[in-house]
């Protein structure tokens, strides 16, 4: 079967560094995908990952493993607006998005 | 360009009750996706349109139905609406024709209470 997992819920403090971890074992892979949703709105677009390595886009990077099946999400320099679900999704032979059930992260001050 | 648009935003429906939800996109995508969130899962797939006059069934079919007559709009319908219907309900689209992997764009959400 197909699954991706992720933490719960995770906590950090504004201003420092937290990585949120994903693994997955799909049918097929044609990427994975990692995306904010606030509470009440719509997922958001985070980055994109097809091959192995780090992604990094401002404060935000995101790393893969094929090989490993796995990919983090890593935040830098956290605000509090950066309070919010991230998701994981790994786009399978089909081009569905498989997605995790998402992270909360809740930022302290 | 206004991206992915949904409508309604709310809608409270009863029991056996029959509804349509609307989605439009204005970026020439091919593919279309309805998915439903739950509290405490992930994005479940519903039905989904890889072109014009095409869809799909998803993870969760039962009990919706969908059309894409024109490319820009996919539609999702409740024949006879169920409590367990109960969820948030996104539209999202993406790849175009040349068929490069990008990101599915998300519309704002339709929150559907069944009673």
């Amino acid at each position: 079967g197909q699954n991706i997992d992720q933490p719960t819920e995770m906590t950090a403090t504004e201003g420092a560094i937290v990585q949120i971890n994903c693994t997955y074992q799909t049918s097929g892979f044609n990427g994975l995908f990692w995306y904010q949703q606030h509470a009440g709105e719509a997922p958001t677009f985070l980055s994109y990952n097809v091959l192995d390595g780090l992604e990094e886009k401002g404060r935000f990077s995101s790393f893969l493993s094929r090989s490993k099946g796995y990919s983090y999400l890593l935040l830098k320099e956290l605000q509090m607006k950066d309070s919010a679900s991230y998701l994981c999704a790994v786009m399978d032979s089909n081009y569905q998005l498989i997605w995790g059930a998402g992270t909360k992260l809740i930022i302290k001050p | 360009n206004a991206g992915v648009t949904q409508t309604p935003k709310f809608r409270v429906l009863k029991t056996g009750q029959s509804m349509t939800l609307l989605c439009a996109q204005d970026m020439n995508h091919e593919y279309m996706y309805w998915y439903r969130q739950d509290p405490g899962m992930g994005l479940r797939l519903i039905h989904y349109s890889v072109g014009e006059g095409t869809t799909a069934k998803g993870e969760v079919p039962d009990g919706y139905n969908v059309s894409r007559l024109k490319k820009q709009n996919f539609l999702l319908g409740l024949e006879s609406a169920a409590p367990s219907q109960t969820s948030v309900y996104f539209c999202a689209s993406g790849l175009t024709s040349g068929g490069d992997i990008n990101e599915q764009f998300f519309g704002p959400g339709t929150r559907l209470t069944v009673l």
